[in-house]
């Protein structure tokens, strides 16, 4: 399985742009590259997936440059309901394939 | 649809109890995950059934733990007897497929778990 890393924590203000990057620097060909958020007291939602390039949905936009190594999380304009735990996931896409989710990044947004 | 169904919300109980926590799944879904939480080991699967049939329980953590999935649209995890180690929150998920990456997985709200 592909191992990532990202950030344990990060501060942002309400109506700012977060953008919360995640390195994996041994992805496979055959692994997405997907995105769930956390809010407390729940359980964790999907968000957003990609395989390269730019990704984007009415939550977030999803950046993954050609080497495939990182990408980056991006939410427009965050408010303080963006508070939750981002985890950044990569497995293959076939069926048998588990996810596991790591840390994740707790974003705070204050007022 | 009303999502994942869990139950009960929260429980308390005494070390040596026994523990049963429930899991309706969304209609339709082939694919049903148990998923344990603490701050400690963060968010760890520890079973997975595909048609009702358990898949990979490779992160169950010992024989205390069980889980079982008589149909579609009900499972159970059972612990037993239970220990204050225990203590966490439980989620269940599931998906459509049979997981992987492209197979979203819807979460239940989760079961707290107190083991005194």
């Amino acid at each position: 399985l592909a191992k990532t890393t990202q950030p344990i924590s990060m501060d942002s203000y309400e109506g700012q742009e977060v953008n919360i990057t995640c390195s994996h620097n041994n992805i496979a060909t055959n692994d997405y590259i997907t995105w769930y958020q956390q809010f407390p007291s729940q359980g964790p939602r999907f968000i957003i997936q990609g395989y390269k390039t730019k990704v984007t949905n009415e939550v977030a936009s999803l950046f993954i440059p050609a080497d495939r190594k990182s990408s980056t999380l991006s939410l427009p304009r965050v408010s303080l309901s963006d508070t939750a735990v981002y985890y950044c996931l990569v497995g293959e896409g076939n069926a048998g394939n588990m996810l596991t989710f790591g840390g994740g990044t707790r974003l705070m947004v204050k007022p | 649809d009303a999502g994942v169904i869990q139950s009960p919300r929260h429980e308390v109980t005494e070390m040596g109890q026994e523990v049963t926590l429930r899991c309706k799944p969304i209609s339709g879904h082939n694919s049903l995950f148990w998923y344990r939480q603490t701050m400690m080991r963060g968010l760890e699967l520890l079973i997975y059934f595909n048609n009702n049939v358990p898949i990979d329980d490779s992160g169950m953590p010992e024989d205390r733990f069980s889980a079982k999935m008589p149909n579609a649209s009900f499972s159970t995890l059972k612990i037993q007897p239970s220990e204050p180690r225990d203590s966490a929150v439980y989620f269940c998920a599931s998906s459509l497929k049979g997981g992987g990456a492209t197979d979203t997985q819807y979460f239940g709200p989760g079961t707290r778990l107190t083991v005194l």
